[in-house]
């Protein structure tokens, strides 16, 4: 099974601020990788597929990139809508294995 | 608009067996592949079964292979999982997504495992 490495697992950041997440798959995955957000007692959102492509209506803050099997999701200027956890999804190979998430919390 | 609702959900018994359905509507429901992910309270994200947009390819994880069966039917625009020999451990709520990347969620639904 392909493992995804996320982190941090907690991240303090203030509003207005710029946060890096990482994920890094244990073998290659091409560009497979999704982004979600999910706040408390709501259903996951999705932000980023193929690595780096923006779903629709989600504001341009939030960027992916990827540099072989190290992804990125970065949050620019936080807002308190932004506080959430975070976590990547491998859909490359089944089984389609998750990030254990990044709790991003309010400094 | 994209809509996904779950239902089937419930408090069910060690061993016991549960079917749940996702209703689809607001785009093609046959051109696309499924997933069924689902969270055990305060935990992470697992996904549990994906389908292919005709059916033909299935995949589980191993947590669930041999017990779970996902299947769908284009012309009603569902999506199911049935769920036998449930267990503890199976007590999450189930998400229905939609296309590889899980563009789109359901609002879920709860399934519990408990004697």
């Amino acid at each position: 099974d392909i493992q995804m490495t996320q982190s941090p697992s907690s991240l303090s950041a203030s509003v207005g601020d710029r946060v890096t997440i990482t994920c890094r798959a244990s073998q290659g995955i091409s560009n497979y990788l999704a982004w979600f957000q999910q706040k408390p007692g709501k259903a996951p959102k999705s932000l980023i597929y193929a690595a780096t492509s923006l779903q629709s209506g989600v504001p341009s803050k939030f960027s992916g990139s990827e540099s072989g099997t190290v992804f990125t999701l970065t949050i620019t200027s936080l807002q308190p809508e932004d506080f959430a956890t975070y976590y990547c999804q491998q859909y490359n190979t089944s089984p389609f294995t998750f990030g254990q998430g990044t709790k991003l919390e309010i400094k | 608009e994209v809509q996904l609702v779950e239902s089937g959900g419930g408090l069910i018994q060690p061993g016991g067996s549960l079917r749940l359905s996702c209703a689809a509507s607001g785009f093609t429901f046959s051109t696309y592949p499924m997933n069924w992910v689902r969270q055990a309270p305060g935990e992470g994200l697992e996904w549990v079964s994906f389908i292919s947009s005709g059916g033909s390819v299935i995949y589980y994880a191993d947590s669930v292979k041999g017990r779970f069966t996902i299947s769908r039917d284009n012309a009603k625009n569902s999506l199911y999982l049935q769920m036998d020999s449930l267990r503890d451990e199976d007590t999450a709520v189930y998400y229905c997504t939609r296309g590889s990347g899980s563009g789109y969620w359901g609002q879920g639904t709860l399934v519990t495992v408990s004697s």
